[in-house]
């Protein structure tokens, strides 16, 4: 059982925005702005995202957005595209006898 | 630009031993921790422990304790991971990648190695 509950899976349109949410307790999500997320297409490795939960690196697109409130990380992608469609996990810095979880992953679908 | 190369998929016997490579290129290797993940098939990311590029020390998450070892080569800017007893559930993608622990941000990956046990 992973240490953060993402959704199995969604779904959008392309041009829709959807959120993919990310939840964890009052250990991790809750207590730091730490939280990370990652793309991965199929047979490929993950990309960075969002990182300190709001953050995006040099080259993501201004689509991608992460927020939170309390024990629940949110990752909004807007304007969605066909290459969007992917699997996506959530990570979250939980302190320092277990540094790192990572959420279940959902699978995004662009219909 | 940051390079992390992984070797090649492994096929092993249980009870056999491997050891994956991750050779770093682009950056200051002992300026960034690397961190170890497991990726069971068809199943999600499992955070395995860091190793600390300068000191050598090694962090391991709870259930990667004992049959699994971090270890480095500076001189050639790589880091390993050993796994010993082999059984058929450490069948999985294993990834090597850069980043700070207590960020929980691991900006750059390796391509991932298959390590594949069966009889």
């Amino acid at each position: 059982q992973s240490a953060l509950t993402q959704p199995a899976s969604v779904s959008g349109s392309p041009g829709q925005s959807i959120t993919i949410s990310c939840t964890g307790t009052s250990s991790d999500v809750g207590s730091y702005n730490l939280v990370s997320w990652y793309q991965q297409h199929p047979g490929k490795a993950p990309k960075l995202m969002i990182y300190e939960g709001s953050k995006r690196p040099s080259g993501v697109s201004n689509r991608f957005s992460g927020s939170k409130s309390g024990n629940t990380a949110s990752l909004t992608i807007s304007g969605l595209q066909a290459e969007d469609e992917a699997d996506y996990y959530c990570c979250s810095y939980a302190g320092s006898s277990t540094p790192v979880v990572f959420g279940g992953g959902t699978k995004l679908t662009v219909l | 630009q940051v390079q992390l190369v992984q070797s090649g998929s492994e096929l092993k016997k249980p009870g056999a031993s491997v050891k994956v490579s991750c050779k770093a290129s682009g950056y200051t290797f002992t300026s960034y921790a690397m961190n170890w993940v497991r990726q069971a098939p068809g199943q999600g990311l499992e955070w395995m422990g860091w190793i600390n590029t300068n000191t050598g020390n090694p962090t391991y998450a709870q259930g990667f304790t004992g049959r699994f070892v971090f270890s480095l080569d500076t001189s050639v800017s790589t880091a390993y991971l050993q796994i010993s007893s082999l059984k058929a559930e450490d069948t999985a993608v294993y990834y090597c990648a850069r980043g700070t622990v207590v960020a929980a941000t691991f900006d750059y990956w390796g391509q991932g190695t298959l390590v594949t046990v069966s009889s």
